[in-house]
């Protein structure tokens, strides 16, 4: 079956640097998410993304924030320069154009800023 | 915004038994509601969803069900096994966009 890729599993980097978590969708979907989960709390989604621009996004996706699919198979969220309170589980997901499509997850990037 | 609460956060039950957990929405446009599980280092697994214009929805051993008048849908598990057990979550998706909000989860546990 079909599955979401998240890459690296783990991510450990010092305040203030920049960090790129990547993802590879399911090849046939698109519509593109980021989520996170703070540990200890709710998933919270971040941005969506469909035909290379952003659809909608949450007040937690700033300016330090940024998505891109730089070629035919990757989907990538940049933090430009990271606090500590970035640390959290990132989830990408992906599903098919259409209305309530369902969203299938990668297993996620858990990101520490030390 | 959504909103959407989840109930309980645990829940330890007989292997054998039945397993429900119920969840609360608080935008009466949503119209999709996913359940997702999650196991011990892996990504939300979709596991079954139902769409508003439904009020149940049955899959083997699990079902959903929704009150649009009451903004609540619950899952429901029966003849639970051990490997059932995982974090469960709910979420909620508005009329417009594909924003999912979620419920903070309930952990399961299913006992030999």
């Amino acid at each position: 079956e079909p599955e979401v890729t998240q890459t690296p599993s783990h991510q450990v980097t010092q305040m203030g640097q920049e960090v790129i978590l990547r993802c590879v969708p399911i090849s046939n979907h698109l519509y593109f998410y980021w989520y996170r989960q703070i540990l200890g709390q709710k998933v919270e989604f971040l941005v969506s993304f469909y035909n290379n621009e952003i659809s909608e996004k949450s007040e937690i996706f700033d300016d330090q924030f940024s998505v891109e699919r730089p070629d035919g198979s990757n989907f990538t969220l940049k933090i430009r320069s990271t606090k500590l309170e970035d640390s959290a589980m990132y989830f990408c997901a992906s599903s098919e154009l259409g209305q309530n499509q369902p969203q299938h997850f990668g297993d996620g990037t858990r990101l520490s800023i030390l | 915004g959504e909103n959407v609460e989840q109930h309980p956060s645990t829940l330890s039950v007989q292997e054998g038994d039945s397993a429900v957990i119920k969840c609360t929405y608080s935008d009466s446009a949503s119209n999709y509601f996913p359940w997702y599980k999650q196991e011990l280092g892996k990504g939300p697994q979709l596991i079954i969803d139902i769409r508003s214009n439904v009020g149940e929805k049955k899959d083997q051993r699990i079902a959903v069900t929704l009150n649009k008048t009451a903004k609540h849908f619950s899952l429901h598990i029966t003849e639970t096994q051990p490997e059932d057990s995982a974090v469960y979550f709910c979420a909620a998706k508005g009329f417009a966009g594909n924003k999912l909000t979620f419920g903070g989860g309930t952990r399961v546990l299913v006992k030999p």
